[in-house]
């Protein structure tokens, strides 16, 4: 069974401009759910999907968006970048919610100059 | 006050040793995972418990739900061992998200 697939890996993006990163699922995973880690917040959650609904967000500007597809695979977008929003994110693959076991993509490692 | 803490937040052993990280938490979940971050950035879920205990290999998980503590214990450690570990939970009221403990750097030298 493949893993979580995330890409890029690693994106370098200037001050004002907008990115998207991309997110698979397991196969057969209808959630998922996008985090931040930086070095001074830790991991925070952004938000998730479940059958291509937003069920939860969290408290992050509204320049960070997403959405899911129909074969469950999910796009962040982040607009207007600031130097701030350089981090990893990561998103996490579940069957149904993170109540049950979730399964970590490797990352995308996002750098604003 | 963070809702899930961890300690220790460094840890360094000696290949062989055994080692305790622990979890606390302080709000209702329905279940708690134990993940590993290796340098790289990639992380890897390694438990998700709701009760009792759980083990795979050299690593063994426990929690207890009425005292909301949670330890990963690693018996005869490794250097392959180093990495983060990290606590997370998910909400007894909202199963949507995980909250995150602020992790434990391990080094395991031989």
């Amino acid at each position: 069974k493949a893993g979580v697939t995330q890409t890029p890996r690693y994106l370098i993006k200037t001050r004002g401009q907008q990115v998207t990163l991309s997110c698979s699922p397991i196969s057969g995973h209808r959630s998922v759910s996008w985090y931040q880690q930086t070095p001074g917040q830790g991991l925070q959650f952004l938000f998730e999907y479940f059958s291509e609904t937003q069920r939860n967000k969290g408290n992050f500007p509204g320049r960070f968006s997403g959405r899911q597809f129909s074969n469950s695979r999910s796009e962040m977008n982040v607009s207007t970048l600031e130097l701030g929003d350089s981090a990893l994110y990561l998103c996490a693959s579940s069957q149904d919610s993170v109540n049950t076991e979730a399964f970590f993509g490797q990352g995308t490692r996002l750098t604003v100059v | 006050k963070n809702e899930v803490e961890q300690s220790p937040q460094n840890l360094t052993a000696q290949e062989g040793e055994f080692i305790t990280i622990n979890c606390s938490y302080s709000v209702g979940i329905s279940a708690l995972h134990w993940l590993q971050q290796h340098p790289g950035g990639g992380i890897v879920s390694l438990f998700m418990l709701s009760s009792g205990k759980k083990k795979h290999g050299r690593l063994i998980a426990t929690i207890n739900i009425q005292e909301k503590h949670s330890s990963l214990h690693i018996t005869a450690s490794h250097p392959r061992d180093s990495a983060v570990y990290i606590c997370a939970v998910a909400l007894s009221y909202n199963t949507d998200k995980l909250i995150f403990g602020t992790g434990t750097r391990l080094q395991v030298f031989p």
